[in-house]
């Protein structure tokens, strides 16, 4: 079982709807997870951050936490054409440690 | 001005040949980070240095060295290149003490291994 697991894709949406986007990860001393956007050939840029349990919200993006379940999810509300990258999920390592595991990704396509 | 640099930004050689990768950072960040990146296995840690004196192996370290030469300058080494170490290598940092830890990545190395 890899530590960090997406789905990676293509997820292909309509400009306007909700993306879902998902990551389970297997670690449950894990106490930060991040949400990193990635264009085609680019360095990854961080969009979101989550440690509690439970929603949290930016602008159109809501990172959304269930240790649990270890399960994390970004949900991008009105996409738009820009939003097509491929989406890093990150997760720390073990409990009070600040080494990443990285998910591969989910490449997720607006259509215009 | 970029926050964190990297050079080159493009590399093509030879198997077998030494090759350093360097990263610089303006940030003032005590931590520092190199990755590489291969389609469909995602970002991998190859070293870390939390500081000037502190060195830690990653998850694929083997084949690889790294020397912190001071905080802000953060260098990686492959001494035999191989052609199994083609990928796009990033160097991030990161601060002390900062409550999401978030890390901040460079432009990106792309290594070509003949």
């Amino acid at each position: 079982q890899k530590e960090v697991e997406q789905n990676s894709g293509p997820l292909s949406v309509p400009e306007g709807a909700i993306a879902s986007l998902n990551c389970t990860y297997s670690d449950r001393g894990s106490q930060s997870f991040f949400w990193y956007r990635q264009y085609s050939g680019k360095s990854p840029e961080l969009i979101m951050f989550i440690y509690s349990n439970g929603d949290k919200e930016d602008g159109r993006f809501t990172a959304q936490l269930n240790k649990a379940s270890q399960y994390v999810s970004l949900l991008i509300r009105d996409s738009q054409p820009s939003d097509s990258a491929t989406y890093l999920c990150a997760v720390t390592k073990g409990s009070g440690t600040y080494k990443y595991i990285f998910g591969t990704g989910t490449r997720l396509k607006v259509l215009a | 001005d970029a926050d964190v640099t990297q050079t080159p930004r493009n590399r093509i050689t030879k198997t077998g040949k030494r090759i350093m990768l360097e990263c610089s950072q303006t940030k003032g960040h005590d931590r520092m980070y190199w990755y590489r990146q291969d389609p469909g296995l995602g970002l991998r840690l190859i070293y870390y240095s939390f500081d000037v004196k502190d060195i830690n192996k990653g998850e694929i370290s083997d084949g690889y060295s790294v020397s912190r030469q001071a905080q802000a300058k953060f260098s990686l080494s492959l001494e035999s290149a191989i052609p199994n170490q083609t990928a796009l290598y990033f160097c991030a940092t990161s601060e002390t003490g900062t409550g999401n830890n978030e890390q901040f990545f460079g432009p990106g190395t792309r290594l070509t291994v003949l």
